[in-house]
């Protein structure tokens, strides 16, 4: 079973300020998604990253894909309370369809 | 577009009950996910169909757990007999086809809730 570790679990910062969530495996992914999750709503996709070293961003907020595909890490610039939620990674082996889920990091911003 | 759509919102009912899920995922979309989330063991794939067909069911917990997909347009996972463990959120996915590359639509879930 692939295990994806995310640190920190949780996460409570003021409004402004910067922050780095981490999802660590020993396996190699040929894909990585993350993920965030509202109270009471399922898991909406923020970004998908395939190529080793890979890096995305979405406004404020940055992604990368390790070298070797085994880890990724979510940067978020001057964090807004809008930013509050779970984040989660989720990784693929193969060409499987599956989804392996990271334990999540709960982020909460405050004014 | 409306996205996947799952009922009951909520579910309170006994230990010993039968629950059934229900799942309508986005049309046009091959691969349906059953997803579990629980505080302890977080976010956990139950079993997922293309085109129908359960492709991988290694994540159902035991017997008293099944699902079926009788037509593209319609899901159900059904637990019977009911436990208090069974307690959790239970999602439904979609995706437009396999692939490493899809992105998951998730619906906002069942809260279950077993007494």
């Amino acid at each position: 079973t692939q295990l994806l570790e995310q640190s920190p679990q949780f996460l409570s910062i003021q409004e402004g300020e910067n922050l780095t969530v981490y999802c660590n495996s020993s396996s190699v992914f040929s894909s990585l998604q993350w993920y965030r999750q509202e109270p009471g709503e399922g898991p909406v996709l923020l970004v998908t990253v395939v190529t080793g070293g890979e890096v995305k961003k979405l406004k404020r907020l940055t992604f990368q894909f390790g070298d070797a595909r085994k880890d990724s890490s979510l940067h978020i610039t001057a964090a807004q309370p809008g930013d509050t939620g779970l984040y989660l990674c989720a990784g693929r082996t193969g060409t499987a369809s599956k989804l392996t889920f990271g334990t999540g990091t709960r982020l909460q911003v405050t004014l | 577009d409306a996205g996947v759509i799952q009922s009951p919102r909520h579910e309170v009912t006994e230990m010993g009950q039968e629950v059934t899920l229900r799942c309508k995922p986005i049309s046009g979309h091959n691969s349906l996910f059953w997803y579990r989330q629980t505080m302890m063991r977080g976010l956990e794939l139950l079993i997922y169909f293309n085109n129908n067909v359960p492709i991988d069911d290694s994540g159902m917990p035991e017997d008293r757990f099944s699902a079926k997909m009788p037509n593209a347009s319609f899901s159900t996972l059904k637990i019977q007999p009911s436990e208090p463990r069974d307690s959790a959120v239970y999602f439904c996915a979609s995706s437009l086809r396999e692939g490493v590359l899809q992105p998951q639509h998730f619906g906002d879930g069942t809260r279950l809730s077993i007494l």
